[in-house]
């Protein structure tokens, strides 16, 4: 049981580039989320989806897309980088289908630069 | 307007000095407040949640506690290895609101 996988775990882009942020998890879990640490900010939501084909915005999803074809999988599309989307980034999943009602199981995060 | 407020900052503490840190919440619909632990390049650890007021729940040297305003996680007699950032995090509309943390240094 992996729990919650994400790669690359580090990655460098330059401005314009796009580039997708895996997530996977073997729990079954219906609820998954994306969300981004940024210094003296605490994480903040970018996208969150509460089962296969169901996906919704957060609080910053602006320059994010994402999917959710199977349960198991939710990735993170960024479509032309930008400097202020330097951060790391976390994906989370959660059993209850309510939402975050229910604890989240945290990935161990992609640390993302773009010069 | 923050919606989670954390307090103080950081904390450093020695060896078995008991402390308390703040989260203060302003969301009219609370349906949790969570705790998590992370240490440093890792992700959130879950370890309470609480869900109404008086509501109280312990895990080792941690205790949680929630009112209608605020939830406090008290640390009795830390041991270095309880030095992390904790992270507290309100549920409204099922999605999380999370505050920037306070970071804990238990020197031995």
């Amino acid at each position: 049981n992996a729990g919650v996988t994400q790669t690359p775990k580090f990655q460098v882009l330059k401005t314009g580039q796009s580039m997708t942020l895996q997530c996977a998890q073997d729990m079954n879990h219906e609820y998954m989320s994306w969300y981004r640490q940024d210094p003296g900010m605490g994480l903040r939501l970018i996208h969150y989806s509460v089962g296969a084909g169901i996906t919704d915005q957060g609080e910053v999803p602006n320059g994010y897309n994402v999917s959710r074809s199977t349960t198991e999988d939710f990735p993170l599309r960024l479509l032309s980088a930008a400097p202020s989307q330097t951060s790391v980034y976390f994906c989370a999943s959660s059993y209850s289908s309510r939402g975050a009602y229910n604890e989240q199981f945290f990935g161990p995060g992609t640390r993302l630069t773009v010069l | 307007e923050d919606q989670v407020t954390q307090s103080p900052e950081a904390l450093r503490l020695q060896e078995g000095e008991s402390s308390s840190l703040n989260c203060s919440y302003t969301v009219s619909g609370l349906r949790g407040l969570f705790w998590y632990r992370q240490d440093p390049g890792k992700g959130p650890e879950f370890l309470f949640t609480l869900y109404s007021a008086g509501e109280e729940k312990e895990k080792e040297r941690l205790k949680a506690t929630l009112t209608k305003k605020e939830s406090f996680l008290h640390i009795t007699a830390p041991k270095p290895e309880d030095s992390a950032t904790y992270l507290c995090a309100v549920l409204e509309d099922y999605k999380l609101s999370f505050g920037a943390g306070t970071t804990v240094t238990v020197r031995a």
